[in-house]
């Protein structure tokens, strides 16, 4: 089973700057992949990144990147230029090994993030 | 595209009352999911479902329902509602393996009175 953890409080975060979400994971699959997803206040799950377990190098995707460290069993999002757009719960999301039909998404309890004009 | 298009969007419902809600895909996607997500929390599976007259049981299935018969369609019915049950309901879909991510539908907002 896959299990993810976010464990930080809610955090504001002045408008241009940076800021690191953080999201650990533990699993026994040989291949797994990590996504973020951003949930606005309007409710809807909106896919922002993904990582999977063999990709040599850090996703990216505009303004957001993964900070993947394997051997931590780690997958930090960072946010850089934050805008107030950004304000949202951010989830760190896991799925196991595909060839083991464990496609299941399991996910963590977010982070509150806010950003301050 | 549609996406995945879930119905309704808000609904009440009352102690011992039954309902389905509704979920349909257009994507062809082989995968689809149901999860649950109460105030403050993750999502939570509830059933999901590999292909056409295929499901399974996910983390939280008690006092729910799934069926099935089409790749596009995958009803999630409630039965004798509870409280308990008061959530945002999403679902969501994929292929076998994952690339290309998880489409979710925009969620119905569930409150059991």
């Amino acid at each position: 089973a896959q299990k993810i953890t976010q464990t930080q409080p809610g955090m504001f975060v002045q408008e241009k700057e940076a800021v690191t979400l953080d999201c650990t994971y533990d699993t026994s699959d040989p291949s797994y992949g990590l996504f973020w997803y951003k949930q606005p206040s309007s409710g809807e799950m909106i896919f922002l990144i993904y990582q999977g377990s063999y990709d040599q190098q850090n996703a990216t995707e505009g303004r957001y990147s993964l900070n993947f460290q394997k051997a931590r069993k780690s997958a930090n999002l960072v946010i850089s230029a934050s805008q107030l757009g950004d304000s949202a719960m951010y989830f760190c999301a896991m799925r196991g090994a595909p060839e083991r039909g464990n496609n299941r998404l399991a996910f963590g309890k977010g982070n509150q993030v806010v950003v301050i004009p | 595209n549609a996406g995945v298009t879930q119905t309704p969007k808000f609904r009440i419902l009352k102690i011992g009352q039954s309902m389905t809600l509704q979920c349909a895909q257009d994507m062809n996607h082989n995968y689809m999911y149901w999860y649950r997500q109460d105030p403050g929390m993750g999502l939570k599976l509830i059933y999901y479902s590999v292909g056409a007259g295929i499901t399974d049981k996910g983390e939280v299935p008690n006092g729910y329902n799934v069926s099935r018969s089409t790749t596009e369609d995958f009803p999630l019915r409630l039965e004798l509602a509870a409280p308990s049950q008061t959530s945002v309901y999403f679902c969501a879909s994929s292929y076998s393996t994952g690339e290309g991510g998880y489409t979710f539908g925009s969620g119905t907002r569930l409150t059991v009175v």
